[in-house]
């Protein structure tokens, strides 16, 4: 069975600092596919990276930047420079080929100014 | 720009009532998803469908039913709403292969149930 492990609850940094968030996940298959989505305060859930099994390349993109490797079954995302808007809550999700997407329990971040 | 719409941001409803959860996508994706969200338990699916009139069931649909007459239209229904049903729902999009795009969520619909 799939399963996505985000073992930070909350996590609180002040503005400027360097926050990684964790996820670990559990699959059986070759094929599979990593998200990652952001919950700010407003409530809607906002697609942040895809990445599919076969590509272990790190993606960076202005400030975020995610980390994968197979090896530790690992997906994890690193804000750099935090800052006050990126306070919300995280998700990391994984879904396995012909299957639906399974959620993390997400964590919660605080960036304090 | 990608829009998904759910009718209500807070919904107040009363224990035996039968409610109506709507959600309007403008994508003309093919699949439409109900999860709801509580505290600590992150994101839970309830249902989805893959094509107009389709239904697949999540992992915890006991005590809901869904319709999906239109493809820009899924409804949520709680056909006898209990307290345990107090909860922030969402509802999502996507097209293609179910596992591997994204989905684009709504802004949320907070139902109390008294």
């Amino acid at each position: 069975a799939q399963k996505v492990t985000q073992a930070q609850t909350e996590i609180s940094v002040v503005e400027k600092e360097d926050v990684t968030l964790d996820c670990v996940y559990e699959t059986r298959d070759t094929t599979y596919y990593l998200f990652w989505y952001k919950q700010p305060p407003s409530g809607e859930l906002v697609f942040l990276i895809r990445r599919n099994s076969f590509d272990e390349q790190n993606e960076i993109s202005g400030r975020y930047s995610w980390n994968f490797q197979k090896s530790t079954s690992s997906f994890n995302f690193t804000i750099t420079a935090s800052q006050v808007v990126d306070s919300a809550v995280y998700f990391c999700a994984l879904s396995e080929a012909d299957d639906k997407i399974i959620f993390g329990k997400g964590t919660r971040l605080h960036i304090l100014p | 720009d990608v829009k998904v719409t759910q009718s209500s941001r807070y919904l107040v409803k009363r224990t035996g009532e039968k409610v109506f959860l709507e959600c309007v996508q403008d994508m003309d994706h093919e699949n439409m998803f109900w999860y709801r969200q509580d505290p600590g338990l992150g994101l839970r699916l309830i249902y989805f469908s893959y094509d107009v009139k389709m239904k697949e069931k999540g992992d915890i649909p006991e005590g809901y039913s869904v319709s999906r007459e239109k493809k820009e239209r899924f409804s949520l229904i709680l056909e006898s709403a209990s307290t345990n049903q107090t909860s922030m729902y969402l509802c999502a999009s996507s097209t293609g292969t179910v596992s591997n795009q994204p989905q684009h969520f709504g802004d949320g619909t907070r139902l109390s149930i008294l």
